[in-house]
């Protein structure tokens, strides 16, 4: 069985500053991991995913994860934060053997001007 | 251009009536699945598809059915035996259904019980 955590509900960050959301993850087999951004009342869009190989992944809109297999994270980072950024973000994790995603319970990210 | 559609936007239910939301794709994917999203607590999945004329329960399917007969579209209905309805409801479509696929989000419907 697989979880995930996500540590903070709620982060607020200046126009400009670093974004750093976490994400824990247990799983019994080695994982695939995924990033999701969901802006309001729509659909999640695909931030970026690791499945192997390096484990510093680039995805879209300037942002990108580590995985580290000795913490069990894959947190989120974009070096300065835009106003346009401001959305819920989801972390998720499948086991390498099984196409089922178990999501986080969501950060919502706030953009100070 | 390609993607996936769910109708209606909005849906309004009063207790004990059954509803059903729409789901169509056209990326040419053979597996769908239907979460449901509630305020703090992620999404959840309620079925999924992996190929026509099959499909599997997920996590909380408890007061739901869908049906796969077309590979284009997996409909859900919501029914009475569903003890609380009122959520965001998301369609997710994956190129095959493996470990790893990346799944494609519809903008979601949101049902509401009167």
């Amino acid at each position: 069985a697989q979880s995930v955590t996500q540590l903070g509900s709620h982060v607020s960050v200046s126009e400009g500053a670093l974004v750093l959301l976490r994400c824990n993850y247990s799983s019994s087999v080695p994982p695939y991991l995924f990033w999701y951004v969901q802006y309001p009342n729509q659909g999640l869009q695909l931030l970026l995913k690791y499945t192997t190989g390096a484990t510093l992944v680039k995805g879209i809109n300037g942002f990108e994860a580590e995985f580290k297999k000795s913490e069990t994270s894959f947190h989120l980072t974009k070096p300065s934060a835009h106003m346009s950024d401001a959305a819920e973000y989801f972390c998720a994790v499948s086991p390498s053997n099984d196409y089922k995603l178990s999501f986080g319970a969501g950060t919502t990210v706030t953009v100070r001007a | 251009d390609g993607g996936i559609t769910q109708s209606p936007k909005y849906l309004f239910r009063k207790e004990g009536q059954n509803v059903t939301l729409s789901c169509e794709q056209n990326l040419n994917h053979d597996a769908m699945y239907w979460y449901r999203q509630d305020p703090g607590q992620g999404l959840r999945l309620i079925y999924y598809s992996q190929i026509v004329n099959d499909f599997q329960k997920g996590d909380i399917a408890e007061g739901y059915s869908v049906s796969r007969e077309k590979k284009e579209s997996f409909p859900l209905t919501v029914t009475s035996a569903q003890k609380n309805p009122t959520a965001f409801y998301l369609c997710a479509s994956t190129k095959q259904g493996l470990a790893g696929d990346t799944q494609y989000f519809g903008p979601g419907t949101r049902l509401t019980v009167l």
